[in-house]
């Protein structure tokens, strides 16, 4: 049965500084792997997605890779601001989407 | 081209009443997912729906709880007879048919339910 892991479940940092957020699986048979944010009382925003066949995608200031063989994935964001305050949740598809239970990060200004 | 919508966005329901959720997919996207967010707990998968067919129900509670797309209108989750453990946010994401559940999912905002 897969099952996906945050580390660490919360976290703060000063603005500016840049961040890894970790994502852990136990089945490494994923279609692929998807970073999304979550804010307070809101729905879901997709911010990457990795195909199993990949090793990293990158949009502005995020980057997220993948190794399947080690069931792990981390999310990088650089010079981190108070609006990336929210809650990063990984998603893994295999023949559904399994979520872990997500990193709230708070983004001191 | 809008995106997933669901409604209500909040719903307060008393014990023991019924609660009806809905979720408009996608223009073009005919498969719909239901995710279940219990307070400080990741989403969970509850059920999988092609229009009037249940392709996988395999999350979703054995009583109390059922789905439908049918062939005209949003897709309904109905909850009977709520418990105060069913308060959570109920999430429901639409696709393209093509690869089935492999297909990217659109989030809609989700509704809140809260049993009283």
């Amino acid at each position: 049965k897969q099952e996906v892991t945050q580390i660490p479940a919360a976290l703060s940092v000063p603005e500016g500084e840049n961040l890894v957020l970790n994502c852990s699986f136990t089945d490494s048979a994923i279609y692929n792997l998807q970073w999304f944010r979550q804010d307070p009382g809101k729905g879901l925003t997709s911010l990457l997605l990795i195909q199993s066949s990949q090793r990293e995608q990158t949009s502005g200031r995020l980057n997220a890779s993948l190794d399947k063989s080690s069931g792990r994935s981390t999310l990088y964001i650089a010079a981190s601001q108070p609006g990336d305050s929210a809650t990063y949740l990984c998603a893994v598809l295999d023949d559904k989407i399994i979520f872990g239970k997500g990193t709230r990060l708070h983004i001191l200004p | 081209n809008a995106g997933v919508m669901q409604n209500p966005r909040h719903l307060v329901r008393r014990r023991g009443q019924e609660a009806r959720l809905r979720c408009s997919p996608m223009k073009g996207h005919s498969h719909v997912y239901w995710y279940r967010q219990l307070p400080e707990e990741g989403l969970k998968f509850m059920v999988y729906l092609q229009k009037e067919n249940i392709i996988d129900e395999s999350g979703m509670p054995k009583e109390r709880f059922s789905a439908e797309f049918p062939k005209e209108g949003p897709s309904i989750l109905r909850i009977q007879q709520v418990v105060r453990g069913d308060s959570a946010a109920y999430f429901c994401a639409s696709s393209r048919p093509g690869q089935g559940a492999r297909e990217t999912q659109y989030f809609g905002p989700g509704t809140r339910l809260l049993v009283l």
